[in-house]
């Protein structure tokens, strides 16, 4: 079984420009989750689908980030504009249902110069 | 809201020493918990999930016990390996929401 796919690995951008991360989750789940990864800590949720529709998106900085998943399988985060802040590593899981074990990505590592 | 800490932030210990790491929450209605390994510039890798009606959970030389009254969790390592060198992570779930992570553990098995 093929797990979850992220791309790309590593991005650097310079503050102020826009970024997209990529998720692929294992096939037939039905829950995606989008983390964030400072240095140092242990990851946070910024949103959380079901199929197409969001269950929760309240940790998310909705005036700068944005994400969705067409037709309920691959889903894309973006940044636009990103600040120095936002320099993380950025996880992707899934799971059959939301009460079911998580699955993570390699994550994608962002540094923001 | 749900806390998680974990203790120690860090660990150093020789081969073959037998370790214990500790989580404990502040919310005693969790639906599960994880434990996962998280190796440098890696993903996350599920080690033991414990659901809120169980007390522990087995898998090969690790061993974790959860006491959901007192908000406590530990992950036992036996025999502990250089290759369990890694950063260990504690996670509550609560029904109908996602993971809530502690910090972490940082492991070091010197050989």
């Amino acid at each position: 079984e093929a797990g979850v796919a992220q791309s790309p690995r590593y991005k650097i951008i310079e503050k102020r420009q826009s970024v997209a991360f990529w998720c692929n989750p294992i096939s037939g789940h039905a829950t995606l989750y989008w983390y964030q990864q400072i240095l140092g800590q242990g990851p946070k949720l910024l949103i959380q689908f079901q199929n197409n529709g969001v269950v929760d998106d309240s940790q998310l900085p909705k005036d700068r980030f944005s994400a969705e998943r067409l037709k309920g399988v691959d889903s894309t985060l973006k940044i636009q504009p990103a600040k120095l802040e936002d320099s993380a590593v950025y996880l992707c899981a899934s799971s059959f249902l939301a009460q079911y074990e998580q699955y993570f990505g390699p994550g994608t590592r962002l540094t923001v110069t | 809201k749900q806390e998680v800490t974990q203790i120690p932030a860090a660990l150093s210990v020789p081969e073959g020493e037998n370790l214990v790491l500790n989580c404990s929450f502040t919310d005693s209605a969790i639906y599960n918990l994880q434990w996962f390994r998280q190796d440098p510039g890696k993903g996350l890798t599920s080690l033991l999930l414990i659901q809120s009606s169980q007390r522990e959970q087995t898998s090969g030389r690790l061993n974790a016990s959860l006491d959901k009254s007192s908000g406590r969790s530990t992950l036992y390592i036996a025999a502990s390996q250089p290759g369990d060198s890694a950063t260990y992570l504690c996670a509550v779930r609560q029904t109908g929401y996602a993971l809530n992570f502690g910090k972490g553990t940082s492991l070091l098995v010197t050989p």
